[in-house]
């Protein structure tokens, strides 16, 4: 059981936004602001999309979007598109330590 | 261009030592931050493993410290991994990454699968 709760898959149509949510508590997400977020395809090694909760690694589409309140952090897609349909992973800070969530599949509709 | 590349036996058997090197290149790990593992059971998600700074001053998972070493050699520009005691439940692609901080994990390897089986 992953220490942070991710939804298990959302979906959405080309075009449109999707959040996908992160849970933890005042021990990781809400007592850090080191959130970071992952995208995997299959077969692949996952990928920094977001970092320090809402930051953009270089050549990260600004259609990826970070922010965080109190325990929760959330990921937003806007403007979806196929490529977009991927594994999402967030992970935390936590006391001398890191945890992810256990994975969000994506589904462009 | 950095670029991180596990290397280590695919199959070990239950009870045994998991040994992992990674060999990074376009960077020199010298230069500062730290270095992690992370493995992915299959069909699972992530779990983060340890990291280390080039100094040597490592921290790791809570529920594999008793079982883990993770060591640096700066002189040939490698981290390794060491797990004891492994199960089938440590079978998993094993990534070598770079560490920011903060779970910033910028630069990951191809990872390799390692499975525990007799």
């Amino acid at each position: 059981q992953s220490v942070l709760t991710q939804p298990r898959s959302v979906s959405g149509s080309p075009g449109q936004s999707v959040t996908i949510s992160c849970t933890g508590t005042s021990s990781d997400v809400g007592g850090y602001n080191h959130v970071s977020w992952y995208q995997q395809h299959p077969g692949t090694a996952p990928k920094l999309i977001i970092y320090d909760v809402s930051r953009r690694p270089s050549g990260v589409p600004d259609r990826f979007s970070g922010s965080k309140s109190g325990n929760a952090a959330s990921l937003t897609i806007s403007g979806l598109r196929a490529e977009d349909e991927a594994d999402y992973y967030c992970c935390s800070q936590a006391d001398r330590s890191l945890v992810f969530g256990g994975g969000t599949k994506l589904t462009v509709l | 261009q950095v670029q991180l590349q596990e290397s280590g036996p695919g199959l070990v058997k239950p009870s045994e030592t998991l040994s992992l090197t990674c060999t990074v290149s376009g960077y020199s790990i010298s230069s500062g931050y730290y270095w992690a593992w992370i493995r992915q059971p299959p069909g699972k998600g992530l779990e983060w493993i340890g990291s280390i700074h080039h100094s040597g001053s490592a921290y790791y998972n809570p529920s594999l410290r008793s079982r883990l070493t993770i060591s640096v050699d700066t002189s040939k520009n490698q981290f390794a991994l060491k797990l004891s005691s492994v199960t089938a439940a440590d079978t998993a692609v094993y990534y070598c990454v770079r560490d920011l901080g903060g779970g910033n994990h910028d630069y990951w390897g191809q990872g390799t699968l390692v499975t525990v089986s007799s």
